[in-house]
Formats: C-alpha cells, structure tokens, sequence
C-alpha cells in the first residue's frame, strides 16, 4: 500500500513569492491533514478535511494561506505571499476517520530567503 | 499551560537499558493517545497508541496511561541506537474537536 505523497520534497523561495505544496493521501482515507513543524516543535495542525469539507481550519492564517482539496482526494496548501517566518516542514497526514491513527507524508521543507 | 508537556531531552541511555519517556495533558477530556517515533529529518512515524487507564504492550514497547493523573508514558525496552530519535507524544481533543496536539518530543539518544 502507497503512502502519503507529497511534492515537492524541498522548496527555495524568496520572501513575498508564492508557494505550493501537494499532497495525495492513502488511498481511501477519508480524512486529510495539513501541519506545519517547526524545528524542535511538534507538528501543529493548520487545517483538517474531512472528505472535500474544511471542518476545522482555525489554525490556518487566512491572510496568506489557503487550501483545497476537491474531490476529496489530493489537496493542495498555498502560501501567497510567503514571510521568512514561514520556513518550515509541511506536513501532510492522512486517516480513515477522525479517532484512527494519522499517517504522515515525508513533508515538504520550505525555506523562505 | 501548553496542552501537552514533554521533557525535551536529550534523554540518554545506554544500549540494552530500559528508556522511559514521559508526557503530561491539560485537556482532562481527552479520548485517545499517541506515541510518534521521528528520526531526525523524517517525519512522524506512528508506533504506540493507548485508549484505556494501564498498560499495552507492543515487543519492546509499553505504553501506559493514567487519565486520574493526565499522564502518558512509553518504555522501551532492551534499547538499541536505532531507537535513537525524538519521540513525539500526542493527544486526541474530546467530542467534536478530535484535534491531536503534539508536544515538543523527547530526543533519545541510545549509546552502543
């Protein structure tokens, strides 16, 4: 069985450009995560998708952020425009329902110049 | 008061000894409790979960829950350097809010 993927593993950019980041979940997990680690931090949620419904986005900075996930499945994290305090690992995990374990994809490391 | 507390280490022990990793949660509500192993520049990888007051054991490891004292730990035992990571405690939210907090993590460095 696959894993989460994401893309891209890694990701330069300088400050106020924008950035995506792409994630497909285990196939049939219904429910998809999007975190953000900083280093020596735990993950901290940004926005949670149960199916295509955002059912908890209250982390998520609005202002800059964004995040879809249509059809249920794959989903994309949008930074636009990114700060230097953005630089970090992206997360992206996946679970079949709310209280089963959460699976993680490799990240995506984003580092904002 | 940060919702999970963990000692952040580094915790070291020699090979073969008993690791003993310790976590604390504010939230008394909690429901479900987790044990994430992370090696240094990968992600969390899931290795223990516990719902229930005691213990559970999974080969080397034994997670044990005490929900009266809001308190999680993980031993692991006969430690071997491949244990050697950060190890990431986290919390499942009550009712509808099934938000898992993570604490900082635990470095543990297993010494041959």
């Amino acid at each position: 069985e696959a894993g989460v993927v994401q893309s891209p593993r890694y990701k330069i950019i300088e400050k106020k450009q924008p950035v995506a980041f792409w994630c497909n979940p285990i196939s049939g997990h219904n429910t998809l995560y999007w975190y953000l680690q900083n280093l020596g931090q735990g993950p901290e949620l940004l926005i949670r998708y149960e199916n295509e419904e955002a059912v908890d986005d209250s982390q998520l900075p609005k202002d800059r952020f964004s995040a879809e996930r249509l059809k249920g499945v794959d989903s994309t994290l949008k930074i636009q425009p990114a700060e230097l305090g953005d630089s970090a690992v992206y997360l992206c995990a996946s679970s079949w329902g709310l209280v089963n374990e959460q699976f993680f994809g490799p990240g995506t490391r984003l580092t904002v110049l | 008061q940060k919702e999970v507390e963990q000692n952040s280490g580094p915790l070291s022990v020699p090979e073969g000894a008993i690791a003993s990793l310790n976590c604390t949660y504010s939230d008394r509500g909690s429901q479900s409790f987790f044990w994430y192993r992370q090696y240094s520049g990968k992600s969390p990888e899931l290795i223990m979960f516990i719902y229930s007051n005691g213990d559970k054991e999974d080969g080397r490891f034994t997670a044990q829950l005490n929900k009266a004292s809001q308190y999680v730990s993980l031993l692991i035992r006969d430690s071997q350097p491949s244990d050697s990571a950060t190890y990431l405690c986290a919390v499942n939210g009550r009712g509808s809010n099934y938000k898992l907090t993570f604490g900082k993590g635990t470095l543990l460095t297993v010494n041959p």
